[in-house]
């Protein structure tokens, strides 16, 4: 059955660290990855999102995630985090079975200490 | 891109009482929409697919008859929780997908408290 597994339930960082957040998943066929994030009070926004192409994918916010096929793996990083980075990141994964639905990961609550 | 409003984003009701969220498509004409469910510390799992003009389809595990989904428009979708109890509190999100080759629109979700 297809899965989807973050590893860090809470990081808490100072400013101007770095972060990098794990995302593993379970299938060995073709996959879209997203990373979405959720600031507290506002809805899930996409960060970026892999669908073929450079393994390195950069999004908003200073944000790059890396595709490693062999690993099953999509970690987010950003190299020099921000207090306003505070939030909640969800990895996802588009399954190509034929059913149209997004599999999540348990989510990885951010919190960037001043 | 797509914008999607789900309301309302808190609600706290008594057990045994019914509780409606809407969701709303607002940039574009939705055939599906998604509700999701997160308790604590879990994933968001798909609860059903509603389908514009007729039923539902319903996860696994996920009672039809207490959380009825009526699909009425291209731009509305909403989610009854009937007879809710306590465990039926945690945080709901409804989606509008993009599609195979891009990302979903999620509304700001709604944060159920049965008590």
């Amino acid at each position: 059955a297809q899965s989807v597994s973050q590893h860090n339930h809470h990081v808490i960082l100072s400013e101007a660290a770095s972060l990098e957040l794990g995302c593993n998943y379970s299938y060995g066929g073709t996959v879209n990855l997203f990373w979405y994030v959720q600031y507290p009070g506002q809805h899930l926004q996409l960060l970026l999102k892999y669908f073929s192409g450079d393994p390195l994918v950069k999004g908003i916010k200073g944000f790059e995630a890396e595709f490693i096929k062999s690993k099953f793996s999509f970690n987010l990083r950003k190299p020099s985090v921000q207090w306003s980075d505070t939030a909640e990141y969800f990895c996802a994964v588009y399954f190509q079975t034929g059913a149209n639905n997004l599999f999540f990961g348990t989510g990885t609550r951010l919190t960037v200490i001043p | 891109g797509a914008v999607v409003s789900q309301h309302p984003s808190r609600v706290i009701c008594k057990s045994g009482t019914s509780v409606k969220i809407e969701c709303r498509s607002l940039d574009f004409q939705a055939t599906t929409m998604f509700w999701y469910r997160q308790f604590p510390k879990q994933s968001l799992m798909l609860m059903a697919t509603s389908n514009e003009g007729s039923k539902a389809t319903y996860e696994q595990g996920v009672e039809k008859d207490k959380f009825l989904i009526n699909h009425a428009s291209l731009t509305l979708s909403t989610l009854t929780v009937t007879s809710a109890h306590p465990e039926d509190s945690s945080f709901y999100i409804c989606s509008v997908p993009g599609g195979r080759r891009t990302e979903a629109f999620f509304g700001q979700g709604t944060r159920l408290t049965v008590v």
